[in-house]
Formats: C-alpha cells, structure tokens, sequence
C-alpha cells in the first residue's frame, strides 16, 4: 500500500528565508505532485515530475524528485507572505495512475 | 476552477438526514472522483468513476454511495448522515491538456449536527 509522508507538517518562517518541505513515499510510483491550498479555498495544482532528477521551478519554489530515494523536496527561496499556503504532495501508484494518494499537507505561515 | 462546479457550496445536516452532492464537468473527462479532506489528514480518496455507468471504492468509501449515470455529472451520496462524515468535500477530474494532472472543484462544506 502506497503512503505518502510530509515533513514538516507546519512550518513557521520569517520573510526572505530559505526552506525546505519534504514529500516521501513508500513504493514505487509513476509521477509526483505538489498543490498548494489557500485558506477555504480549493487546490491549485503547482508542480508535475515524471522522472527521476526532474527539477521544475516556478518564481520562489523549486522542486525536485528522487525516484530511487522515493523522495522529493519543495525548496522555497527568500520566502513572501504571499507563499503562506497549505502544500500538499500527491503521488500515483505504478501502475494505477488513474488514482492519487496525498501528504496530510505542509501549514507554511511566512512572518513578516 | 474552471470547468468543474460542485452543488452546493455549503451544507448543515442533522444526524441521520440524506443529502446528494453534485459533481458537473462540461470538459469531456473520463475519470472523476470525490475525496474529503479534514484537518491534519489530507485529502482521503470516497470513491470514483472511470467511465460513464461505472464506478469503484476508494479509501474510505463507508457511509456514501455514488452514481455517474452521465458523464458529466458524479453524484456522491449519504444515506444517513453521521458527525464523523462532518468535512469538505472535493470532486476531481484527471486532465490530459496542458499536462496529465487532477484538476479540484471549489468544494463542499458539509457540517453533520
């Protein structure tokens, strides 16, 4: 049975600090997600890896994936308020990729 | 969230009443699905459907019943409501354009009294 674990499961950061959110999961998997969530809000999908050493970035967020580690890393850099979401890791099973299985989700709250 | 609605938005049941949710997509997609998602745990996967007239349990399907007898359209049902079944629910769809991902509705606040 595939689980998915996140560490840490709340993250309290001050603006313009660097950080890291870490996603594994426990079997093999075909791809990798990440989703953020805003406060009462739905979730917005931010990052897709397919492959081992895949490495997609999108303004202050970088992540990366593992496979043989089963692991991959959400890297914020110089953090804004604006980032202070839930993020969510998601992972498909091999082999049944019609299915997602989540993280419980990263609180990131960035202070000023 | 374009292109997926969820019916109704909000919700506040008493124990033991029965209420449908509705899923619509207007895009053409085959897989649908509904989770709950409750504080500290994620997004738990009730049930989905991968094709018109189909449809097959997830993790935690106890306590709901579902239909997608269109395809555009994944009802998720609770019989009798319980408090434990208190949570937001999100329907999903899997898109292949831009990228093969699961595309959420807005939600379903569902309060269990």
């Amino acid at each position: 049975e595939l689980k998915v674990e996140q560490n840490p499961l709340f993250l309290s950061m001050q603006e313009g600090k660097n950080y890291t959110i870490y996603c594994n999961y426990s079997t093999t998997s075909d791809r990798l997600y990440w989703y953020r969530q805003d406060p009462g809000k739905s979730l917005e999908s931010l990052f897709v890896l397919l492959s081992n050493g895949a490495v997609k970035q999108e303004g202050r967020l970088m992540a990366s994936l593992d496979t043989k580690a089963r692991l991959s890393t959400l890297h914020i850099t110089a953090a804004v308020h604006d980032l202070s979401a839930t993020y969510f890791c998601a992972v498909t099973p091999q082999g049944g990729s019609e299915k997602l299985v989540f993280g419980k989700g990263t609180k990131l709250t960035v202070n000023p | 969230n374009a292109g997926v609605t969820q019916t109704p938005k909000f919700r506040v049941l008493k124990t033991g009443q029965s209420m449908t949710l509705l899923c619509a997509q207007d895009m053409n997609h085959e897989y649908m699905y509904w989770y709950r998602q409750d504080p500290g745990m994620g997004l738990r996967l009730i049930h989905y459907s991968v094709g018109e007239g189909t449809t097959a349990k997830g993790e935690v399907p106890d306590g709901y019943n579902v239909s997608r007898l269109k395809k555009q359209n994944f009802l998720l049902g609770l019989e009798s409501a319980a408090p434990s079944q208190t949570s937001v629910y999100f329907c999903a769809v899997w898109t292949r354009q831009p990228v093969y991902e699961q595309y959420f509705g807005p939600g379903t606040r569902l309060t269990v009294t």
